[in-house]
């Protein structure tokens, strides 16, 4: 596609439930990024995959959270037993390659959390 | 990561030039400066990035410091769409994995 393409663009869900959201980065892309932004704050790094490298996973707050990219595309991260302070926008962003100094990020539009 | 320091917050008239400063003082030799905004509601999108020399595109200009140890994004002719945060980032071109989102300079324009 001709962007980066998040789904569901919005999710409701009860606080204990695990959660999937997906990615579909730009084609021919090989960085592929998480970040959430709770309301009024900036955005936080989560995790990071480039090619069939090992993933940056620093970012993750917590063993409930995890990610996995399948054929170096597609991205999924999944929330186990949502908590109310998962509540936040995620987005996705993929970029030509790692070297984040000479590649600019496109961004999803992002998926909307709110645990209830 | 360089640190960064940015206003909160500026204001501009429509149709008036607008210019957004950062300071990146501890920026070290082989980072690039990137300029992302992010519009209400959406993800940020890529603005501008440059290295030493003064950079244009068609969405803005970027100004470096001859010391590099700030920069200024500028906007000639600021439009309603132009609200938005502005994040001016740092990022090391040769191993930083990810880029880092300050708080960023939110910008109102003014009809």
């Amino acid at each position: 596609g001709a962007g980066v393409s998040q789904s569901p663009s919005n999710k409701v869900t009860e606080k204990g439930k695990d959660v999937e959201l997906r990615c579909d980065p730009i084609s021919g892309h090989t960085a592929l990024y998480w970040y959430r932004q709770s309301l009024g704050q900036g955005l936080e790094f989560l995790i990071y995959f480039q090619g069939n490298s090992a993933p940056d996973k620093s970012g993750l707050p917590s063993d409930r959270f995890s990610a996995e990219r399948t054929g170096g595309s597609v991205s999924t991260l999944t929330i186990q037993r949502t908590q109310q302070e998962d509540s936040a926008v995620y987005l996705c962003a993929s970029s030509l390659g790692v070297r984040g100094g000479l590649y600019g990020y496109t961004f999803g539009s992002g998926t909307r959390l709110t645990v209830v | 990561d360089a640190k960064t320091t940015q206003p909160n917050s500026m204001e501009s008239n429509e149709e008036e030039p607008v210019h957004l400063p950062c300071n990146h003082s501890t920026i070290s030799g082989t980072d690039y400066i990137h300029w992302y905004r992010q519009l209400p509601s959406q993800g940020p999108e890529y603005v501008i990035h440059g290295l030493t020399s003064n950079v244009n595109n068609r969405m803005a200009s970027l100004a470096i410091a001859e010391d590099r140890k700030s920069s200024t994004l500028i906007l000639h002719r600021a439009t309603l769409r132009d609200a938005a945060v502005y994040y001016c980032i740092p990022s090391d071109q040769t191993g930083a994995n990810n880029l880092f989102f300050g708080t960023g300079t939110r910008l109102t324009v003014i009809p």
